[in-house]
């Protein structure tokens, strides 16, 4: 079933910027999964964060996760224009299946 | 090099022919999926398989088949493929889901 679904659906900012996406979820999960896919190529997974962590850090990505609002978001902070891509969050219920929102399209411009 | 393989990346095919598309992992991953991506819809999943001859529907498995008579190799079967199966393929692996997937580069398959 789907479920996470991210805001915004396009964003673009400048080199340099820091970009949000929020992601929405309806059930109770193990862990949310954030994942980039450049243009019509396959996924590629960034950061997983779990149910009882409430924020995580991966070079200029940061997670946050609030269980009690079913949200999460990811930060790029200065971002280059190789951050170009769509991003998906992905939701895991604890059943071994991910089920994965729309996806967020970021253009970074030089 | 760790990866997860599938094959063809491309293929055209006409309405009610039979044909599979081959998906491998070199890094004996017990977890593989099977997922459809089509504009507007993200990604949903089709089967997934939690080991050899362990497999299951996920959202939306009409019309596919699946097998995994061996752990590297998990292949899709469209038996009689129908225009509405026209998308963007990806398999994916894992050896632990808790530690998210590898996926493979996709297969765009078009059904006329």
């Amino acid at each position: 079933s789907q479920q996470g679904e991210e805001d915004p659906q396009a964003l673009s900012i400048q080199e340099g910027e820091n970009a949000t996406m929020n992601c929405s979820y309806k059930t109770s999960i193990n862990n949310l999964q954030w994942y980039r896919q450049n243009s019509g190529r396959g996924l590629v997974h960034l950061i997983l964060i779990r149910s009882n962590e409430r924020e995580k850090h991966s070079g200029r990505l940061r997670v946050t996760l609030d269980t009690s609002k079913k949200s999460s978001s990811l930060l790029i902070t200065a971002s280059r224009a190789a951050d170009t891509a769509s991003y998906f969050c992905a939701t895991d219920e604890g059943n071994n299946r991910l089920a994965f929102g729309k996806g967020n399209q970021v253009v970074v411009i030089p | 090099e760790a990866q997860v393989t599938q094959n063809p990346r491309y293929l055209i095919t006409v309405t009610g022919k039979k044909l599979t598309v081959t998906c491998s992992q070199n890094m004996n991953h017990e977890y593989m999926s099977w997922y459809r991506q089509d504009p507007g819809l993200g990604l949903r999943q089709i089967y997934y398989s939690m080991n050899v001859e362990v497999t299951d529907k996920g959202d939306v498995p009409e019309g596919y088949k699946v097998s995994r008579k061996e752990k590297r190799n998990f292949p899709l079967i469209l038996e009689s493929p129908s225009p509405n199966q026209t998308s963007l393929y990806f398999c994916a692996s894992s050896q632990n889901p808790l530690y998210g997937y590898t996926f493979g580069s996709g297969t765009r398959l078009t059904v006329v």
